[in-house]
């Protein structure tokens, strides 16, 4: 079956060090997105791709950057890390080419910055 | 800011009550999105409505789209203790492109 998976699920860093989060799906998506979950704020959409070799910032994009070298993968980095991007985040992808809209999201990557 | 913000924030009811949880968003869009989330996990898309539909259904969930208020609801029928979890609204704005604009979420607890 198709899906989409993030690693690692956990990742404990410090201040200043640089974090890749992966995130590789198999449903051929076009769409990849970048999500954080904080409390009080719901999910705010960081970078997203809508094809190979594209990226856009989100709205919350700052410290954050994103390549899309193939279809399959959406890594998220971290430059410099800071204590304010301790959060949740969720990769996810779409079909822009699909009858909807549809999101299928990872099961997340719980990231401490200490 | 946030596109869609869901009321109440929170929700607690009994098994086999109904649940109804409302969101709001501010520009005009293409389709809304309910999403649910359980403890630790990622998202699962529920139900998606187009700007032209005005109700629609998938087993126990009932949608309701009023494109003139810029709102939406989500009803649960007879809810289960499994029905648990935090739900999302989100928002696909055409000219946006593709991606989705989410709302805080409204958690609901159904008890047994």
């Amino acid at each position: 079956d198709a899906e989409i998976t993030q690693s690692p699920r956990h990742k404990i860093t410090e201040t200043g060090r640089q974090v890749t989060l992966a995130c590789h799906q198999t449903w051929n998506h076009n769409n990849m997105f970048w999500y954080r979950q904080d409390l009080g704020h719901g999910l705010r959409l960081i970078h997203y791709s809508y094809g190979v070799q594209d990226t856009n910032k989100g709205e919350v994009s700052d410290g954050y950057s994103v390549s899309r070298s193939n279809t399959e993968d959406l890594p998220l980095t971290l430059e410099s890390a800071a204590s304010s991007q301790t959060s949740v985040y969720f990769c996810a992808s779409s079909d822009l080419q699909g009858a909807t809209s549809e999101a299928f999201f990872g099961q997340g990557t719980r990231l401490t910055v200490v | 800011s946030q596109q869609g913000e869901e009321d109440p924030q929170a929700l607690s009811i009994q098994e086999g009550e109904n649940a109804t949880m409302n969101c709001s968003y501010k520009t005009s869009i293409n389709n809304l999105q309910w999403y649910r989330q359980n403890s630790g996990r990622g998202l699962v898309h529920l139900i998606l409505i187009r700007s032209n539909e005005r109700e629609k259904h998938s087993g126990r969930l009932r949608v309701t789209l009023d494109t003139s208020k810029k709102s939406s609801s989500l009803l649960i029928t007879a809810s289960r203790a499994a029905d648990t979890a935090s739900y999302f609204c989100a928002t696909d704005i055409e000219a946006a492109g593709n991606k989705l604009t989410f709302g805080g979420g409204t958690r609901v607890l159904v008890k047994p």
